[in-house]
């Protein structure tokens, strides 16, 4: 299976300020048809996971701004500027390239 | 817009089936994929399978030959059925929708303990 490596395991961030997280593979997720199955999500307290970013970079529907996908083949961030209480939580990466999709292991935000 | 909502016995004996049943409204279950994803104490996430708009399916090899995902189609339903658990498998599973390799919906959760 593909592992995912999900960095770091806690982010202890400021309101208003900015966070990244760092997801890795181990092996390259760029799918024989050309396109990469990275996403992520956000699970908040008591909540299901909400998808937020789909296929490296493209933001789900109603999901703000503040929130950035990059990255490629084996390397990818998810980055939250101007965090808001709302986005807390755990975040989650997700392959679904290569069989069977996985998860990484998840990184909690929380305010400093 | 699609909602998706679980439900099923909370606990389980070791040695039993888990069995749990995925509502879904707003969407015909005839298209696109649709799976269930489990969460375990320590916020472990898997991949646990899917049936197709087809009727085909699934499943993550870690679960061998225990995992079966059936549907109503009728009732637009589809179920999970998990045989020979152990405490290994206490966790929050959630049935989701899956649209071109992403889940976009997700069901509320339900928490099933397996213990005597």
């Amino acid at each position: 299976d593909v592992v995912m490596t999900q960095t770091p395991v806690s982010l202890p961030v400021s309101l208003g300020g900015q966070a990244s997280i760092s997801c890795r593979s181990s092996q390259s997720l760029v799918h024989s048809n050309g396109n990469t199955y990275l996403h992520w999500y956000l699970q908040k307290p008591g909540q299901s996971p909400q998808l937020l970013i789909y296929r490296v970079s493209n933001r789900f529907s109603g999901v703000p701004d503040r929130f950035s996908g990059s990255g490629s083949g084996t390397d990818f961030t998810l980055k939250i500027s101007r965090v808001e209480p709302e986005d807390l939580g755990d975040y989650y990466c997700l392959q679904s390239t290569h069989f069977p999709r996985t998860f990484g292991g998840g990184t909690k935000l929380e305010l400093k | 817009e699609v909602q998706l909502q679980e439900s099923g016995p909370g606990l389980v004996k070791p040695s039993q089936s888990l069995s749990l049943t995925c509502s879904v409204t707003g969407y015909s279950i005839t298209s696109n994929y649709w799976g269930w994803i489990r969460k375990f104490p320590g916020n472990k996430m898997e991949w646990m399978g899917y049936i197709s708009y087809s009727g085909s399916t699934s499943y993550n090899p870690s679960l061998k030959s225990r995992i079966s995902i059936t549907r109503d189609t009728s009732k637009n339903q589809f179920f999970l059925q998990l045989n020979s658990v152990t405490t290994e498998d206490t966790a929050t599973y959630y049935c989701a929708e899956e649209k071109w390799y992403y889940f976009d919906y997700w069901g509320q959760g339900v928490m099933v303990t397996v213990s005597s």
